[in-house]
């Protein structure tokens, strides 16, 4: 079956520090990989995705790439601030022949980001 | 544009008790999906819809209906609320079946005695 793991935290840094968060992921087919991020009360919101291997997905300082070599969706970002304190969320999509299942999410890494 | 939206936000139910959570989109998408968010499980997907008339069991249905009779509604049902669906619950909707954004609504928060 379709799984995603990722660290779960929480993880503590401070202010512009460099942050990874490492996604790994186990599909039956070909994959699209997404990071979704939760903040307190609220819904999730998609932060990145990536459709196919060697992609990068960007937005907000934040980076991702499609490795399927090593089955990998490491979520990254240079300088972090407070603002971006959250739960992330890596997900995966699969088409087969009956169409998407919905997104496989990982547990959840809560970011917490000290001034 | 409102987006998702659900309601209830917060709700209490006996063991047994049935309720509907109201889910609606105004984004004219076809898909649409409830989840499920319990603490270290992440989501997992309960029923979704490719469509008005059209739905299908995601990871976890049992103990939950759901129906789509136009775009842009989806409710699910608890006929018979237990206390492992005491949980957060999502809605979702997208533009198309794969490959395109999710939005999500704000959540139910959802208590079974």
């Amino acid at each position: 079956g379709n799984s995603v793991t990722q660290m779960e935290g929480p993880v503590t840094l401070s202010e512009e520090a460099f942050l990874t968060i490492n996604c790994t992921y186990t599909a039956t087919g070909y994959p699209s990989l997404f990071w979704y991020v939760q903040y307190p009360g609220e819904g999730l919101q998609l932060l990145l995705k990536a459709t196919k291997a060697d992609d990068k997905g960007s937005n907000k300082g934040f980076e991702a790439t499609y490795r399927k070599e090593t089955t990998s969706f490491h979520l990254e970002k240079g300088s972090v601030q407070v603002s971006d304190s959250a739960v992330y969320f890596c997900a995966l999509e699969v088409v087969s022949g009956g169409g998407a299942d919905g997104l496989t999410f990982g547990k959840g890494t809560h970011l917490i980001i000290q001034p | 544009n409102a987006g998702v939206t659900q309601t209830p936000k917060f709700q209490v139910l006996k063991t047994g008790q049935s309720m509907t959570l109201q889910c609606a989109q105004d984004m004219n998408h076809e898909y649409m999906s409830w989840y499920r968010q319990d603490p270290g499980m992440g989501l997992r997907l309960i029923h979704y819809s490719v469509g008005a008339g059209i739905t299908d069991q995601g990871e976890v249905p049992n103990g939950y209906n759901v129906s789509r009779s136009t775009t842009e509604d989806f409710p699910l049902r608890l006929l018979s609320a237990a206390p492992s669906q005491t949980s957060v619950y999502f809605c979702a909707s997208s533009s198309a079946e794969y490959q395109e954004t999710q939005y999500f609504g704000p959540g139910t928060r959802l208590l079974v005695l």
